[in-house]
């Protein structure tokens, strides 16, 4: 069965320094992989995924086929980026999101 | 347009009792997604419905089950409530389903159940 692993729960960086938020996934096919993001107070809403090969809010994320990881990145955190982030795996022909037990991300002004 | 809609947003429960979630989805959307979001457990896929068919069920208990309407409406029910089910009930709908490629997840507030 497929798995996400977010090893670290919490994470704390100075604002202006770079955020790197670890994902890695166990699964032996072409997965398709999002990183989800939940402000306080807010709604879980989706950040990026790897298929669209977007820059959102200057986060990006490469998939990493080899070492089976989807590591999200910024070089320069702000503190509007202090949020619960979540990494999550889709299946080819599974219609359900498998997710990782997230990260908490504090920006330390 | 309106985004996910859960109601009700807060409940409180005894075990032994049932309860029912709904979910109204975007409009225009035809997937609806469930998921029990724990501190502990985080966030678990329960089950998934399209054009009133459920596609997905994750690894729940036969206690937890749910439905789709002909408006694409959803509801699911937790029977004989366990304190173990005091989670976070999000709801999350797409257009079409995630394997085609060009769908994604728009997540409601969720459902905050409470079991004493």
């Amino acid at each position: 069965a497929q798995r996400v692993t977010q090893p670290e729960k919490l994470l704390s960086v100075f604002k202006g320094a770079p955020v790197e938020l670890k994902c890695n996934y166990s699964y032996s096919g072409s997965p398709e992989l999002f990183w989800y993001v939940q402000y306080s107070r807010q709604r879980l809403q989706l950040l990026l995924r790897h298929i669209s090969r977007e820059s959102i809010k200057g986060f990006t994320a490469d998939l990493n086929k080899g070492e089976t990881s989807f590591h999200l990145k910024k070089p320069f955190a702000q503190e509007e980026d202090s949020a619960m982030y979540y990494c999550a795996l889709l299946v080819f022909g599974n219609e359900k999101l498998t997710f990782g037990t997230g990260t908490r991300l504090t920006i330390i002004p | 347009k309106a985004g996910v809609t859960q109601t009700p947003r807060y409940l409180i429960k005894t075990r032994g009792q049932q309860v029912t979630l709904s979910c109204s989805p975007i409009s225009g959307h035809r997937s609806v997604s469930w998921y029990q979001q724990t501190p502990g457990q985080g966030l678990q896929f329960l089950f998934e419905y399209f054009s009133e068919t459920q596609r997905n069920k994750g690894n729940f208990p036969g206690r937890f089950s749910g439905r789709q309407f002909s408006n694409s409406r959803s509801e699911m029910n937790v029977s004989t409530l366990e304190l173990g089910d005091s989670a976070l009930y999000l709801c999350a709908s797409s257009f079409g389903l995630l394997n085609s490629g060009a769908n994604v997840l728009t997540f409601g507030a969720g459902s905050r159940l409470t079991v004493l």
